[in-house]
C-alpha cells in the first residue's frame, strides 16, 4: 500500500496561488494506474474533487475549479502537486492528496489511498 | 453540474439497520457510475468501505453491503455499532475523468 503526504504553507493571502505537494512513498507514482488525485474538504463540509493527473501528462478537473486549478507531477521525485489561483477565503480547506484509483480485476476502487491531509487556510 | 445527493443526517438505534442513500439530481445511478462508499470520523481521512456498487474494502465488516436501490445507490448498515457513528460519503464516476462526491450524511448511533 502506498503512502501519500502532503506538504506546502498552511497559510495563502487572498488572491495569491495556493500550492501544495504530495509525495508518494512504498511505490512508484508511475505504477498501478498511474492517475493521482486531490480533494479538499472545508470544515464541517463535504468532500469536494478537485482534480487528477494522469502520468501521460493529461489532467482532469472539477468544472467549478477548472479556470484555477493546475495539476502537475514530477516523477523523478516520486511527486505531484497543485496550484489554485485567485484564492478567497472560500478556499480554506483541508486539502486531501489521494490515487485516483486502482482496478481490482474489472471492478473500479477510487481513493482507495489517502495522505493525512493538510489545512490550508486562506487570510490577510 | 450534476448533483449527488445524500440525506444529510440519518439515526439509527444500536443493533438496528439503517439504508442510506445516493442520488443524483437527475437521472438514475447505475453500475456504471461505480459508486463508493466512505466513512469519515473527525480529523481523520475517509476510509473506503464499498466500491465498484457492492464489494467490501479489505477489512471491513459484512455488517456494511452496498447496492442499488430503485435509482439510487445504498449502503446498508445491518445491526449498527456505536463506533459507526460517522460521516459517510458517496463518490461516483460521472465519465470524462470526472468524479463527484455527495454532501455525505451524518449517522448518528443512539
Amino acid at each position: 500500500q502506498v503512502q501519500l503526504q502532503e506538504s506546502g504553507p498552511g497559510l495563502v493571502k487572498p488572491s495569491q496561488t495556493l500550492s501544495l505537494t504530495c509525495t508518494v512513498s512504498g511505490g512508484s507514482i508511475t505504477g498501478g494506474s498511474q492517475y493521482w488525485s486531490w480533494i479538499r474538504q472545508p470544515a464541517g463540509k463535504g468532500l469536494e474533487w478537485i482534480g487528477r493527473i494522469y502520468l501521460s501528462g493529461s489532467t482532469n478537473y472539477n468544472p467549478s475549479l477548472k479556470s484555477r486549478v493546475s495539476i502537475s507531477a514530477d516523477t523523478s521525485k516520486n511527486q505531484f502537486s497543485l496550484k489554485l489561483s485567485s484564492v478567497t477565503a472560500a478556499d480554506t480547506a483541508v486539502y486531501y492528496c489521494a490515487r485516483d484509483h486502482k482496478w481490482v480485476g474489472e471492478l473500479l476502487l477510487p481513493f482507495d489511498s489517502w495522505g493525512p491531509g493538510t489545512l490550508v487556510t486562506v487570510s490577510s | 453540474q450534476t448533483v449527488v445527493t445524500q440525506e444529510p443526517s440519518f439515526s439509527v438505534s444500536p443493533g438496528g439497520t439503517v439504508t442510506l442513500t445516493c442520488g443524483l439530481s437527475s437521472g438514475s445511478v447505475s453500475t456504471t457510475y461505480y459508486p463508493s462508499w466512505y466513512q469519515q470520523t473527525p480529523g481523520q481521512a475517509p476510509r473506503t468501505l464499498i466500491y465498484s456498487t457492492n464489494t467490501r474494502s479489505s477489512g471491513v465488516p459484512d455488517r456494511f453491503s452496498g447496492s442499488i436501490l430503485g435509482n439510487k445507490a445504498a449502503l446498508t448498515i445491518t445491526g449498527a455499532q456505536a463506533d459507526d457513528e460517522s460521516d459517510y460519503y458517496c463518490v461516483l464516476y460521472m465519465g470524462s475523468g470526472i468524479w463527484v462526491f455527495g454532501g455525505g450524511t451524518k449517522l448518528s448511533v443512539l
